[in-house]
């Protein structure tokens, strides 16, 4: 079964540094996408970014990146440019072309003035 | 545009009833798919609506179940309510099949607390 895996249940950053939150998962399949999701204290869900396995460029979507690397089965999300609107709580989410979206547990992000 | 509405926000029941859950999706979109989240968890699968039909399900009991109406809007029903149920219930509507993977609109959710 495929599981995603957040070790850092917290994180904390200075706004307008760079922060990256760390996301491993495991699967056999070789045809996935990889989400990162952000919940604030709204607790509406937003995607963050999305990577295709079958791309090797990384994904960026203006101060989000990601760093990508299938062999270890890494994804981890950087954010650049810290601001205090990104705090939030951050799911890690894996889909294998089912209808399912598979999340890990979440790193809560806090950003400080 | 309208994004996901669920409603209610909030709500309290009691152990052994039953409790309904609406939403209706994003303008355009047709399919609709249910997530409880546990607090301090990530959100789980329950299962998803296409087309007025169930076409996946996650690890849930049969207690938990769902309709989906010719509008697109969707219900999910849980009987006999236990306290592990409490939870944030998170409707995402989506359009169509293949390529829309991981597009998911999420409502705001529908705390559940279970007595």
């Amino acid at each position: 079964a495929q599981t995603v895996t957040q070790s850092q249940p917290e994180m904390s950053v200075q706004e307008a540094e760079t922060v990256t939150l760390s996301c491993t998962y495991d699967t056999s399949e070789n045809n996935y996408y990889l989400f990162w999701y952000k919940q604030p204290p709204s607790r509406q869900m937003i995607l963050v970014i999305r990577q295709e396995a079958y791309k090797q460029q990384n994904a960026t979507e203006n101060r989000f990146s990601v760093n990508f690397q299938k062999a270890a089965k890494s994804f981890s999300l950087k954010i650049s440019d810290s601001q205090l609107g990104d705090t939030a709580m951050y799911f890690c989410a894996f889909n294998d072309n089912t209808d399912k979206l598979i999340f890990g547990t979440g790193t809560r992000l806090q950003v400080f003035p | 545009d309208a994004g996901v509405t669920q409603s209610p926000t909030h709500l309290i029941k009691t152990r052994g009833q039953q409790v309904t859950l609406r939403c209706s999706p994003k303008s355009g979109h047709d399919t609709v798919s249910w997530y409880q989240q546990a607090l301090g968890q990530g959100p789980q699968f329950i299962f998803q609506y296409y087309e007025e039909e169930e076409r996946q399900r996650g690890n849930f009991p049969d207690r938990f179940s769902g309709h989906q109406f010719p509008n697109y809007s969707s219900e999910l029903n849980v009987n006999a309510l236990l306290l592990g149920d409490s939870a944030l219930y998170l409707c995402a509507s989506s359009s169509g099949l293949a390529g829309s993977i991981g597009e998911l609109f999420f409502g705001e959710g529908s705390r559940l607390t279970v007595l």
